[in-house]
């Protein structure tokens, strides 16, 4: 079946430690983001990738990183200059270019989450 | 309204009643209007997009109303069942762009 796959369900970073939360979908989209998710809090968009090796900062992408080498794969590091990861972190797909228009349209798909924690 | 706001932040209601909630928006530059459905422990289920002001959608028990030149979307949800309680978010987007802005959502509990 078609769907987005996040790993590790949970997470623990030491302090100054570089991870790297992993985010897989075979739906063929185009357009892949990561949320973070606090308590009280919506979901606030972190990094979105557009296309292939083409990705924009969200409104909290300082301390984060990502890469989009493959359609199917949109990785999401958390680096030590993040003061405060621990959150729960959604990876979501959507339809992106069709004939160059942006589908905003249309809904995402979202993975099951990370739980990140410090140790 | 600069943000993307719902309202009430959380609401129980009794098995078989009929509730609703309010998704509020900027009504400027306006693309489209989602809503969706997270379960505890399960990741969020699109519900319905809408995109034209009057819009209306209807999945079962649940229906959606859409006001662009007010920024407002209703969700309503008829005979509620204990199955129901989630937390529903709405996000809405602009044109030419991959931006969804979410609403920190109500979470509903129904209660059997």
């Amino acid at each position: 079946d078609g769907g987005i796959t996040q790993s590790p369900k949970y997470l623990f970073r030491k302090e100054g430690q570089n991870v790297t939360l992993s985010c897989e979908q075979n739906l063929n989209h185009d357009a892949m983001y990561w949320y973070r998710q606090d308590p009280g809090q919506g979901l606030r968009l972190i990094y979105y990738s557009q296309i292939v090796n083409d990705f924009q900062k969200g409104d909290i992408a300082e301390g984060y990183s990502v890469s989009r080498e493959k359609k199917e794969s949109f990785p999401l590091t958390v680096t030590s200059a993040q003061k405060n990861p621990t959150a729960f972190y959604l990876c979501a797909s959507s339809i992106g270019l069709r004939t160059g228009e942006v589908k905003s349209n249309q809904p995402q798909h979202f993975g099951d989450g990370t739980r990140l924690s410090i140790l | 309204i600069l943000n993307v706001e719902q309202s009430p932040q959380s609401l129980h209601v009794q098995e078989g009643d009929s509730t609703n909630f309010t998704c509020s928006f900027p009504s400027s530059n306006f693309y489209a209007l989602h809503w969706y459905r997270w379960e505890t422990a399960k990741s969020p289920e699109a519900l319905f997009v809408m995109t034209l002001n009057g819009d209306e959608k209807k999945k079962g028990r649940i229906s959606a109303t859409l006001n662009t030149k007010e920024g407002y979307s209703y969700l309503y949800i008829k005979g509620s069942q204990p199955e129901d309680s989630a937390t529903y978010l709405c996000a809405r987007t602009n044109p030419g762009t991959y931006k969804y802005i979410f609403g920190t959502g109500t979470r509903l509990k129904v209660l059997a």
